[in-house]
C-alpha cells in the first residue's frame, strides 16, 4: 500500500456520459498530481495542485477539470466522454511542490464503451 | 521541451543474466532523472533517482543507474536478475528549476525467463 488512495478501482461508462475520479494522497503530503495512461499516448501529465491550488497543467483537455479540497483529497472531472478517454488514471503526491519522487495510486481502470 | 526516449520495448532475458535498460533524454536544463517499476495490475514505484552528487544511484533491489550528462543518459543495470523483476520500467524527467512534472519515456518491458 503506498498510501495514495484512488477510487473507483474500475468504472465502466457509456460516450457522452460524465464521471468522477477520486484520490487521496499519503499522510502529510501536499501536492496531488494526475497522470493518464494509454496504449498509444504512454503516461501523460495531466495537472498539478498544491494545497488546494492549481499549481501546473500538462496536456489536459478542456472536457477535464481537476480540483483539490481543503482536507486535500482531489477529484478529476471528465465529461462528454469518448471512447479514446479508456486508459488508466493515476493521481500521485508528494509533499513539497518540487516533485523529487512522487508516490503513486493503484489507478482508476477507466473503460468507455 | 524535455523529452525521455526509452530504445528498447521489451528486452527478455534469463534468469541470472545481467540487464540493461537504455533511457536517453533531452533537455535544455538541468534535470533530476527518475526510474519508476510498474508490477502488472500495479501502480508505479520508484525505483531509484538523480537529483544531485554521485552519479551512481542505488535502489534496494539490486538495481543502479550511471547519470552520464554528455551522453544525456541514465541506463538502468541489474547484474543477475530474478524472475520477480519481470514488470514495466518506465525512465522519466523533471526539469530541476520547475520540477512539477514528469515526462515519461514509452516504457520497457522486462520479461525474466527460467
Amino acid at each position: 500500500d503506498s498510501g495514495v488512495t484512488q477510487t473507483p478501482k474500475h468504472l465502466i461508462t457509456a460516450t457522452g456520459q460524465r464521471v468522477t475520479l477520486r484520490c487521496s494522497p499519503r499522510s502529510g503530503d501536499l501536492s496531488v498530481y494526475w497522470y493518464q495512461q494509454s496504449l498509444d499516448q504512454g503516461l501523460q501529465f495531466l495537472i498539478q495542485y498544491y494545497n488546494g491550488e492549481e499549481r501546473a497543467k500538462g496536456n489536459i483537455l478542456e472536457r477535464f477539470s481537476a480540483q483539490q479540497f481543503p482536507d486535500l483529497h482531489s477529484e478529476l472531472n471528465l465529461s462528454s466522454l469518448e471512447l479514446g478517454d479508456s486508459a488508466l488514471y493515476f493521481c500521485a503526491s508528494s509533499v513539497d511542490n518540487r516533485g523529487y519522487g512522487y508516490t503513486f495510486g493503484s489507478g482508476t481502470r477507466l473503460t468507455v464503451v | 521541451a524535455q523529452s525521455v526516449t526509452q530504445l528498447d520495448s521489451q528486452v527478455p532475458v534469463f534468469e541470472e543474466a545481467p540487464v540493461e535498460l537504455r533511457c536517453n533524454y533531452s533537455s535544455s536544463v538541468s534535470v533530476y532523472l527518475f526510474w519508476y517499476v510498474q508490477y502488472p495490475n500495479q501502480g508505479l514505484q520508484l525505483l531509484l533517482k538523480y537529483l544531485s552528487g554521485s552519479t551512481l544511484v542505488k535502489s534496494i533491489n539490486g538495481f543502479e543507474a550511471e547519470f552520464n550528462k554528455s551522453q544525456t543518459s541514465f541506463h538502468l543495470r541489474k547484474p543477475s536478475v530474478h524472475i520477480s523483476d519481470t514488470a514495466e520500467y518506465f525512465c522519466a524527467v523533471s526539469e530541476n528549476n520547475a520540477g512539477n512534472m514528469l515526462t515519461f519515456g514509452g516504457g520497457t518491458r522486462l520479461m525474466v525467463k527460467p
